[in-house]
């Protein structure tokens, strides 16, 4: 069975200072996974995935298969990144997308 | 021309009574699900419907019963509502087939707000 884990509930970092949110996973298959955001009053929305070895709004991740981690990383924070983020695995034929715990990332000006 | 909308977007309660939430979507896409999000924002998946088909069924009590009429609509009617069903319900919808975009990619709705009393 496919698990996401995300250690953190919350993480407060000074605006401008580096950002990583943790995400590992177990899945015995080939695994795709994203990274969602929810800003506050807003609906959940994709951020970005693996796949697509995409920068977003400052944003990267690299899936590394070895430590079976897709950490989210940011190299100066801003007060509009502060939200809820989900780490999230797609698995299977059947589109099954498994979300981790979450992590509220706090930006303090 | 809200790609996924759900109603009601909040919903007040008493315990044992029935309710219904409903979904559609207007993306065309063949794979609908429900999601629930409790007070500690833990995001649960509960169905998952392909083109009507139920695919997903995640060990939801059986008062839970998630309708699809066509593959635009996704409905999900509660039984006998308990306190612990006090929860955000996402619906979500992603498309099946490269042809219809990026498979996996969850469109989310904005989410209806239970409060059982």
């Amino acid at each position: 069975a496919q698990r996401v884990t995300q250690p953190e509930k919350l993480l407060s970092v000074f605006k401008g200072a580096p950002v990583e949110l943790k995400c590992n996973y177990s899945y015995s298959g080939s695994p795709e996974l994203f990274w969602y955001v929810q800003y506050s009053r807003q609906r959940l929305q994709l951020l970005l995935r693996h796949i697509s070895r995409e920068s977003i709004k400052g944003f990267t991740a690299d899936l590394n298969k070895g430590e079976t981690s897709f950490h989210l990383k940011k190299p100066f924070a801003q007060e509009e990144d502060s939200a809820m983020y989900y780490c999230a695995l797609l698995s299977g034929g059947y589109q099954k997308v498994t979300f981790g715990t979450g992590t509220k990332l706090q930006v303090i000006p | 021309d809200t790609a996924v909308s759900q109603t009601p977007k909040y919903l007040v309660t008493q315990m044992g009574n029935d309710k219904s939430i409903k979904c559609e979507q207007n993306l065309g896409h063949d794979t609908m699900y429900w999601y629930k999000q409790d007070s500690k924002k833990f995001l649960k998946i509960m169905f998952s419907y392909n083109n009507k088909e139920l695919i997903i069924n995640e060990t939801v009590p059986n008062r839970f019963s998630p309708k699809s009429p066509d593959k635009a609509h996704l409905n999900l009617h509660i039984n006998s509502l308990e306190l612990g069903d006090s929860a955000v319900y996402f619906c979500a919808s992603t498309p099946r087939f490269l042809r219809e975009g990026r498979p996996g990619e969850l469109f989310f709705g904005e989410g209806s707000r239970l409060t059982v009393l």
